[in-house]
């Protein structure tokens, strides 16, 4: 059974603090997303990776950074956390070539305080 | 940025009930995908069309695609009160990259 594993489901953290969020796929899957989600938004694409040590920004990079220095896993950075960054994060994978679905983590919920 | 947009943006409909959802994109695709989420939970993968096919079914599932229109509809016959979730379309472009609409609320009441 195919998993994608993020690290909590729920956080709580004070403004300021530097949060990290942990993803790991099984899959050998050479891409990787992170998103967030807020209510009336949609998802919104943080940054993704398509390689170990690679990355790319998506729509809303801003106040975010990202580490992949293994395949299987992809860390989300909050350097300085803000409440407007409480949200819901999504992990997810895919492998390369359009016709692939993605495969979604069960999210983590980040409250900052 | 949205690719896609689903209408309606919430649904109610009693168990038995078909439902019907609909997504408008605005580029050409490669082919579309349709996800659900249940409520605080990840996405997960339902249905994928190309964009030389017009209708494909799964189960209690019916995708179309009109290229022309640059539309899909998402029906899910007979609904139960567990098809209760949010509905997302995603469309796959030359970049091979997914982008998400803002998805429609479904509740099915029982």
């Amino acid at each position: 059974d195919v998993k994608v594993t993020q690290s909590s489901r729920y956080l709580v953290k004070r403004t300021g603090e530097k949060v990290f969020l942990e993803c790991v796929q099984d899959m050998d899957h050479e891409n990787m997303f992170w998103y967030r989600q807020d209510p009336g938004l949609g998802l919104r694409l943080i940054y993704f990776s398509y390689d170990v040590k690679m990355k790319e920004k998506g729509d809303i990079p801003e106040g975010y950074s990202v580490s992949r220095e293994k395949k299987e896993r992809f860390s989300l950075i909050l350097e300085s956390a803000s409440t407007n960054q409480t949200s819901m994060y999504l992990c997810a994978s895919r492998s390369t070539g359009a016709y692939y679905e993605q495969y979604f983590g069960p999210g983590t919920r980040l409250t900052v305080t | 940025s949205q690719q896609g947009e689903e209408d309606p943006q919430a649904l109610s409909i009693q168990e038995g009930e078909n439902a019907t959802m609909n997504c408008s994109y605005k580029t050409s695709i490669n082919n579309l995908q349709w996800y659900r989420q249940n409520s605080g939970r990840g996405l997960v993968h339902l249905i994928l069309i190309r964009s030389n096919e017009r209708e494909k079914h799964s189960g209690r599932l019916r995708v179309t695609l009109d290229t022309s229109k640059k539309s899909s509809s998402l029906l899910i016959t007979a609904s139960r009160a567990a098809d209760t979730a949010s509905y997302f379309c995603a469309t796959v472009n030359a970049g091979n990259m997914l982008t998400f609409g803002g998805g429609t609320r479904l509740m099915v009441k029982p």
